[in-house]
């Protein structure tokens, strides 16, 4: 199956500050999204982009698809920004079920 | 709210039994896919059905079954269960099934015990 990497797995910042969150994959994708799992457990969708840039308020996403990867921009982080950031790609190879990475653990402090 | 339900929250249960998780999609979704959260594997996709019918599976064990009925919701039913099936199970649902965005419903908690 395509293999999906995250890094970093763990990023603690002090609120207000920035951070980029970067996934490689191993092949050519039809569906690329950006999640947030909050401390519930919640997978929240942030971004649908298998190409292309774009962005919802502090966040913000680029996907490279030719060079195969995809970073997520936090700005102005706030606590309620915690969580785990999972990237997940799906392709005809993956009959479009997703493969997850790892994720990015973040922690942000008051 | 991403529209997508699942049933049970939470499940406590004794190995051995057998349990059935509930999903039903948003508005509209015709693809369910099922998908397994746990600690030593990660997020991993077991099953996919679209319309009614099994279009992909995944890292699915024989002692799991699912099936999408007419109106469309699905059942995933885990038997024989074993202290390694506790797990988060999230049911996710999409429009197409040809690579579009997928949404997750809030997963049902399974504890084996």
């Amino acid at each position: 199956g395509i293999q999906v990497e995250q890094s970093p797995p763990d990023l603690i910042l002090q609120e207000g500050a920035n951070s980029t969150l970067r996934c490689n994959f191993s092949d050519s994708v039809n569906n690329l999204q950006w999640f947030h799992q909050n401390p519930w457990g919640q997978l929240i969708n942030l971004f649908y982009i298998p190409s292309g840039t774009k962005q919802n308020g502090r966040l913000s996403a680029t996907t490279v698809a030719t060079e195969r990867y995809s970073l997520l921009y936090i700005s102005s982080s706030q606590t309620t920004d915690s969580g785990v950031y999972f990237c997940a790609v799906a392709n005809s190879n993956s009959g479009y079920a997703l493969n997850f990475g790892k994720g990015t653990s973040l922690l942000v402090t008051p | 709210d991403s529209g997508v339900t699942q049933t049970p929250k939470h499940l406590i249960t004794a190995t051995g039994q057998r349990v059935t998780l509930r999903c039903s999609p948003r508005s509209g979704d015709l693809s369910v896919y099922w998908y397994q959260q746990s600690l030593d594997q990660g997020l991993q996709f077991l099953i996919q059905y679209y319309n009614g019918e099994e279009r992909a599976k995944g890292n699915i064990l024989e002692r799991f079954s699912a099936q999408q009925f007419p109106d469309l919701h699905s059942e995933l039913n885990l038997s024989s269960l074993e202290l390694g099936d506790s797990a988060l199970y999230f049911c996710a649902s999409s429009v197409g099934s040809l690579g579009a965005e997928q949404y997750f419903g809030p997963g049902t908690r399974l504890t084996v015990t």
